[in-house]
C-alpha cells in the first residue's frame, strides 16, 4: 500500500516555541492530506484538511492561527504548532488518500508525539 | 452528519477465544465503513473496509466484519484471538465527501 511518513516521530520543546511537523507521501501524490490530534487513550480528532496549493480547511474549534498548515507540494504537508503550550502536548497524525476523489482508505503516518514543557 | 459509536471502550478475551468489537454507524447517505488498528505510539493500519460491495468483508490478520443495514452495524470479529491482536481498534465512517470520522476506539486485551 501507499506510504505516508511523518517527521519528527517525537519532539520535546519549551513553552512558547514553535514546532513544525512534516507529513510526506512517499510513493504517491496527495492533493489532500488530513491532520488529526489524538489525546491519550482517546480517538482521533480531525483538526484540518490540507489542500495542495490552497488554504487548509479547519474543523470547528481548531485555531488556525495556532496550528498553521501548509501544503506546498503534492507530497508534503506541514503542521506548525505556534507558541506551543503544555496543553498542546499530544499525538499528531497525518493521513492521505492515494486516489483523489475516490473513497479509498486513508493511509496514516507514524504519528508525531509533541511534549511541551 | 455521519458518526460511529463503538460499544465498549475495553474488551478482554482469552487467547483462542472469539473476538467481537462492536460498531454502529449513523449516516444520511450510504456509508463507507472501515476498521483500523493502532499499536502503541504508531499510526493507524487498515484492517478492512466496506464500500457497498459484499456485506461480509474479510480483512487482514483473520479479521472480518459484516455490514448490516437493518441494524446500522459493522461489527468486527475474529474467530480465535492471538496475543498479537492486543491493540486499539477504531471504527470509521466516510461519505462521498471523503471526510472520515472515527469512533472512540476499543482497546483489546488478550489474556494468555
Amino acid at each position: 500500500g501507499a506510504v505516508v511518513s511523518q517527521h519528527p516521530s517525537w519532539v520535546i520543546c519549551k513553552s512558547g516555541t514553535s514546532v513544525k511537523i512534516e507529513c510526506r507521501s512517499l510513493d504517491f501524490q496527495a492533493t489532500t492530506m488530513f491532520w488529526y490530534r489524538q489525546f491519550p487513550k482517546q480517538s482521533l480528532m480531525l483538526m484540518a484538511t490540507s489542500n495542495e496549493g490552497s488554504k487548509a480547511t479547519y474543523e470547528q474549534g481548531v485555531e488556525k492561527d495556532k496550528f498553521l498548515i501548509n501544503h506546498a507540494s503534492l507530497t508534503l504537508s506541514t503542521l506548525t504548532v505556534t507558541s506551543a503550550h503544555p496543553e498542546d502536548s499530544s499525538f499528531y497524525i497525518c493521513s492521505a488518500r492515494d486516489q483523489p476523489g475516490s473513497v479509498g482508505e486513508l493511509f496514516f503516518g507514524e504519528g508525531s508525539r509533541l511534549t511541551v514543557l | 452528519a455521519q458518526s460511529v459509536t463503538q460499544l465498549g471502550s475495553h474488551v478482554s478475551v482469552s487467547e483462542g477465544a472469539l473476538v467481537l468489537l462492536r460498531c454502529n454507524y449513523s449516516s444520511s447517505v450510504p456509508p463507507y465503513l472501515f476498521w483500523y488498528v493502532q499499536y502503541p505510539n504508531q499510526g493507524l493500519q487498515l484492517l478492512l473496509k466496506y464500500t457497498s460491495a459484499a456485506t461480509l468483508v474479510k480483512g487482514i490478520n483473520g479479521f472480518e466484519a459484516e455490514f448490516k443495514k437493518s441494524e446500522t452495524s459493522f461489527h468486527l470479529t475474529k474467530p480465535s484471538a492471538h496475543m498479537s491482536d492486543a491493540a486499539e481498534y477504531f471504527c470509521a465512517v466516510s461519505d462521498h465527501n471523503n471526510d472520515m470520522r472515527f469512533g472512540a476506539g476499543t482497546r483489546l486485551t488478550v489474556k494468555p
